[in-house]
């Protein structure tokens, strides 16, 4: 069956370090992949995409990577704050006009 | 500008009653996405809209769902005999373009309690 995954523990990171968030997926072949951030009580709000045919990309303190022989993505938030404390989202396109999220990965930054 | 507007913010009904639930998309926005999150769930396409058309609505789980967009800009979703599954937040975003990649703007959601 087709699946995404992401870590349902919540990471705890001290500030100032990188946070690495992981999402893997099976049974989809996606011709992109976005990264959300949503806060409670919100709606989810858009951060990255990056394509299949690309292997890294980043925007300020932001990095994805997609790698679609392992099937996963990971998105790096590098020199973390408090304000980025958040659910973090992955969501694959894989045809058609839907887009499929995962479950999301709640981050906590300590000061 | 105003962003994706949603209301009401909640509405508790009891089962078995019809409830309508509101998107006002950012102006000149063209596509319309409605999606339902349940509690420790990412949000489940449901329909989208492309003008006043529905170009896909593969996600709505049964007829008791419907929507509508008459003049392709607000959007209301219909749930007719609410059932207590239906509790969650359900979320309305738009975008720019018919590119599936362009950028969805989210509102806020309507949190829907079906008692």
């Amino acid at each position: 069956s087709q699946k995404i995954e992401q870590n349902s523990e919540a990471l705890n990171i001290q500030e100032g370090k990188t946070a690495t968030l992981t999402c893997n997926y099976t049974n989809y072949s996606p011709a992109y992949l976005q990264w959300y951030r949503q806060d409670p009580g919100r709606g989810p709000v858009f951060l990255l995409l990056i394509r299949e045919n690309e292997k890294e990309k980043r925007k300020e303190r932001l990095k994805v990577t997609f790698d679609t022989t392992l099937k996963q993505s990971l998105f790096h938030i590098t020199a973390s704050q408090p304000a980025d404390s958040a659910t973090y989202l992955c969501a694959l396109y894989t045809g058609g006009f839907k887009t499929i999220f995962g479950a999301g990965t709640r981050l906590f930054v300590k000061a | 500008g105003a962003g994706v507007s949603q209301t009401p913010s909640n509405k508790v009904t009891e089962k078995g009653k019809y409830v309508e639930l509101r998107c006002d998309p950012i102006s000149g926005h063209t596509a319309l996405y409605w999606y339902r999150q349940s509690l420790g769930q990412g949000p489940e396409f449901l329909i989208y809209f492309q003008g006043t058309g529905a170009a896909d609505d593969s996600g709505l789980p049964n007829d008791r769902f419907f929507a509508v967009r008459p003049e392709g800009s607000v959007s209301t979703l219909k749930i007719q005999r609410t059932e207590r599954g239906d509790s969650a937040v359900y979320l309305c975003a738009s975008s720019s373009s018919d590119s599936v990649s362009d950028t969805q703007y989210f509102g806020p959601g309507t949190r829907l309690t079906v008692l």
